[in-house]
């Protein structure tokens, strides 16, 4: 069983809509999660970062963690085109040490 | 700000050749990764440095794989021989001391046949 868990999709929603992406984890040890993006024959790039429990939010987009349940989501409101890309979330023990991602979920937004 | 590069973008190559990807660090990092990247795994860390030593190699997948740090802006991955399952994307990322997020590379597209 992989570290951290996360259903691939493809998850296809209508522009506008609001998409909810979701990872469960098993090391309890993990403090940091992020959420990074990745766009077509791109590397991964960092989108939001939260540590411990709690709630983020940054324009669009809120990073959920709920370490009780071991589960990781990320909302993304107003949906646009442009949010089009495959969506990893990842954990890690502490700063600087090896992050384990979840295998992705590729996200289209439809006009 | 250069970020992370990485050669070559894309690399064919026939079975039982070897392979030597490149990656350059941003600057002033401390620590450097080396990830893969299928569609099966996802992305899979292979091995990462902190000032040009080793700390884990434990996600190198066999011996045919090896790599190395020779000063603070260059790494090279190395496959020999390589096999067909050895296809994938590979992505170096690199890092500061203290941070909480690493910076990846385009990645190098590697197809052996």
């Amino acid at each position: 069983q992989k570290e951290v868990e996360q259903d691939p999709g493809p998850l296809s929603v209508p522009e506008g809509a609001i998409v909810s992406l979701n990872c469960t984890y098993s090391n309890s040890a993990f403090q940091y999660f992020m959420w990074y993006r990745q766009y077509s024959r791109k590397g991964p790039e960092l989108l939001m970062y939260t540590y411990s429990s709690g709630n983020k939010e940054d324009g669009r987009f809120t990073a959920q963690v709920d370490k009780s349940s071991k589960y990781i989501s990320l909302f993304i409101r107003d949906s646009q085109p442009s949010d089009s890309a495959t969506y990893l979330c990842a954990a890690n023990t502490g700063t600087a040490s090896k992050l384990t991602f979840g295998t992705g979920t590729r996200l289209q937004v439809t006009l | 700000d250069a970020g992370v590069i990485q050669s070559p973008r894309h690399e064919v190559t026939e079975m039982g050749q070897e392979v030597t990807l490149r990656c350059k660090p941003i600057s002033g990092h401390d620590y450097l990764f080396w990830y893969r990247q299928t569609m099966m795994r996802g992305l899979e860390l292979l091995i990462y440095f902190n000032n040009n030593v080793p700390i884990d190699d434990s996600g190198m997948p066999e011996d045919r794989f090896s790599a190395k740090m020779p000063n603070a802006s260059f790494s090279t991955l190395k496959i020999q021989p390589s096999e067909p399952r050895d296809s994938a994307v590979y992505f170096c990322a690199s890092s500061l001391a203290g941070a909480y997020t690493i910076y990846f590379g385009e990645g190098s597209w590697l197809t052996v046949v």
